[in-house]
């Protein structure tokens, strides 16, 4: 069964700083995986999502690569910004054609001015 | 303005009454999905409908039901809820045509408490 598995839990860091997210999942047969911002009291918003086949994905100041074969992603936020706090998901879809998704649990990021 | 709207975002209710939570989007999307969030557990799919008359189940299915009789709208129907569907719950839909890099667009999220 696919597990999606986030960590760390919480991170505070100071502005501009650079940061790394991270992501694994057990089962390496996926489709695509997809990076979500989650704002409090809100939806989920889409930030990168990267195909199987791919190994990087890149929007603005995010770059998010992809290892299947070790069953890692990881979402490189480049010179944060206190409007970067938010909570970073990460989702997995199964085997084309099922659109099944797993989540992560999230990473709770807090960018201190 | 492409969205996908949520209808009631909170709603405060009693075990073993009915209740339904709506969905609708406004872009055409073929795939449309419920999922609900619970601290620690993240989020997990409940249903999930490809088309039209075409549903499946998600991870999580029992005690609710789902109808997608038109494209833009995927009701969620508790028939008997309990104190364990207390939850926030997400519709979210999806382009299945076209380029296969299609992100899910989520709504803004219904805070739901059967006490």
């Amino acid at each position: 069964k696919q597990e999606v598995t986030q960590i760390p839990a919480a991170l505070s860091v100071p502005e501009g700083e650079n940061l790394v997210l991270n992501c694994s999942f057990t089962d390496s047969a996926i489709y695509n995986l997809q990076w979500f911002r989650q704002d409090p009291g809100k939806g989920l918003t889409s930030l990168l999502l990267i195909q199987s086949s791919q190994r990087e994905q890149t929007s603005g100041r995010l770059n998010a690569s992809l290892d299947k074969s070790s069953g890692r992603s990881t979402l490189y936020i480049a010179a944060s910004q206190p409007g970067d706090s938010a909570t970073y998901l990460c989702a997995v879809s199964r085997t084309s054609g099922t659109y099944k998704y797993i989540f992560g649990t999230g990473t709770r990021l807090k960018v201190l001015a | 303005e492409a969205q996908v709207t949520q209808n009631p975002r909170y709603l405060i209710t009693v075990t073993g009454k009915k209740l339904t939570v709506t969905c609708s989007q406004n872009m055409n999307h073929e795939y449309m999905s419920w999922y609900r969030q619970d601290p620690g557990l993240g989020l997990r799919q409940i249903y999930y409908s490809m088309n039209v008359e075409v549903t499946d189940k998600g991870d999580v299915p029992e005690g609710y039901k789902v109808s997608r009789k038109e494209k833009r709208n995927f009701p969620l129907i508790l028939e008997s809820p309990s104190p364990n569907q207390t939850s926030l719950y997400f519709c979210a839909s999806k382009k299945t045509g076209g380029p296969s890099n299609q992100p899910q667009h989520f709504g803004d999220g219904t805070r739901l408490s059967i006490l």
